[in-house]
């Protein structure tokens, strides 16, 4: 069964900071990996998506990595503003026979201090 | 704009009393998914149409049903809800369900209060 871990679970930086997020998953066999944003109460916004034969994904400010054979992808943000506040989740879509579904991490929340 | 519609966005239900909320979509996709997602919790999915196909997931609890009247509209229905249910509630479509470069688009959530 996939599992998806997302470390840390919150981290609060000075507005101007880069940072980076870490996801790791334990099953290799996937299509891609997403990450999304959530702001308190709201549904999900699609970031980036990398696919399994892909090693980032670049938006804005945003860029994402995958290596897909160590599990473990890395959301970095650039120049990080307080309107980047929210929770960030990495999700990992299973190629596997009955697992073509999302499988999420918790989320690191993160707060940007101006 | 295209986009994935839930409502209400806040429902306040007593402990045993039925309840349904209601997910759309003008995305014309083929897939619509159902999250339940508690506090500083991953969502979870709960079950997902393809098309009229209905496939729920292997621990999603039998209090928890769903419909998909037409490609527009989905309903999640939970016949007694307890105060474990208590939870957001979140509706996604996709275009496909295998393949690599489909995302998940999904609606505001539905915050569900158990009285």
């Amino acid at each position: 069964k996939q599992e998806v871990t997302q470390i840390p679970a919150a981290l609060s930086v000075p507005e101007g900071e880069n940072l980076v997020l870490n996801c790791s998953f334990t099953d290799s066999a996937i299509y891609n990996l997403q990450w999304f944003r959530q702001d308190p109460g709201k549904g999900l916004t699609s970031l980036l998506l990398i696919q399994s034969s892909q090693r980032e994904q670049t938006s804005g400010r945003l860029n994402a990595s995958l290596d897909k054979s160590s599990g473990r992808s890395t959301l970095y943000i650039a120049a990080s503003q307080p309107g980047d506040s929210a929770t960030y989740l990495c999700a990992v879509k299973g190629s596997g026979a009955g697992s073509y579904q999302l499988t999420f991490g918790k989320g690191t929340k993160l707060s940007v201090i101006p | 704009d295209a986009m994935v519609i839930q409502n209400p966005r806040y429902q306040v239900t007593q402990f045993g009393k039925p309840v349904t909320l209601s997910c759309s979509q003008t995305l014309n996709h083929n897939v619509m998914y159902w999250y339940q997602q508690k506090s500083s919790q991953a969502p979870k999915l709960l079950f997902h149409y393809y098309d009229k196909d209905f496939n729920n997931e292997a621990d999603t609890p039998d209090n928890f049903q769903s419909r998909r009247p037409n490609t527009s509209f989905c309903f999640l229905d939970i016949r007694s809800p307890g105060l474990g249910d208590a939870a957001m509630y979140l509706c996604a479509t996709s275009r496909d369900i295998m393949g690599g470069g489909d995302t998940q688009y999904f609606g505001p959530g539905t915050r569900l209060t158990v009285l």
